[in-house]
């Protein structure tokens, strides 16, 4: 079976500031793809980034970066300088080699103020 | 846009009442799910189908039936609404074929569903 945690419920920051949000999977398939979405307040889910389980290379991509660690099990998701705009609830999600279906955490939501 | 389109984008519904949520994807996806979305926990897979003609029961399948009319069409019925299905529904889709599991979930906007 598989699982992924996200021990964070809520995170509240300062405009500008870094944050990191956790995610832990498990999982026995050695194949496997993890996943980020953000649902901002209008409720829609948007796609961030995969990671497949033979690549463990971290990714930047402008204020975001991502942490995988396989001796960990670990998918962690830092913003960098914070701003309002990132407010939202952020889902990480897990898909094992043999299924078409998605797990996803409880996700956390990040609240931004000024 | 290509996408997936949900509808309707909200309901309220007598308990008891049935309705069916639509749900088409123009992406030429093989596989389609339904969740629920509630408060503090997550998403929770309903029911799922791997490709055309088949389907199968996620997490919390109890309550709903769901038909796969075609590729692009796979909808979800409540046949007897209770309080307890009041959620935001969401329809996604995705790539499945064995080289394209990597592929992420698009999804819908959702489905406000309220049963008094």
């Amino acid at each position: 079976a598989q699982k992924v945690t996200q021990a964070q419920t809520e995170i509240s920051v300062v405009e500008k500031e870094d944050v990191t949000l956790d995610c832990v999977y498990e999982t026995r398939d050695t194949t496997y793809y993890l996943f980020w979405y953000k649902q901002p307040p209008s409720g829609e889910l948007v796609f961030l980034i995969r990671r497949n389980s033979f690549d463990e290379q971290n990714e930047i991509s402008g204020r975001y970066s991502w942490n995988f660690q396989k001796s960990t099990s670990s998918f962690n998701f830092t913003i960098t300088a914070s701003q309002v705009v990132d407010s939202a609830v952020y889902f990480c999600a897990l898909r094992t080699g043999t299924a078409s279906k998605l797990t996803f955490g409880t996700g956390t939501r990040l609240q931004v103020t000024l | 846009n290509a996408g997936v389109t949900q509808t309707p984008k909200f309901q309220v519904l007598k308990t008891g009442q049935s309705m069916t949520l639509q749900c088409a994807q123009d992406m030429n996806h093989n596989s389609m799910y339904w969740y629920r979305q509630d408060p503090g926990m997550g998403l929770r897979l309903i029911y799922y189908s791997a490709s055309e003609g088949t389907t199968d029961k996620g997490e919390v399948p109890n309550g709903y039936n769901v038909s796969r009319l075609n590729k692009r069409e796979f909808s979800l019925r409540l046949e007897s609404a209770a309080p307890s299905q009041t959620s935001v529904y969401f329809c996604a889709s995705s790539e499945s074929t064995t080289n394209r599991r990597n592929q992420p979930q698009h999804f819908g906007d959702g489905t406000r569903l309220s049963i008094l």
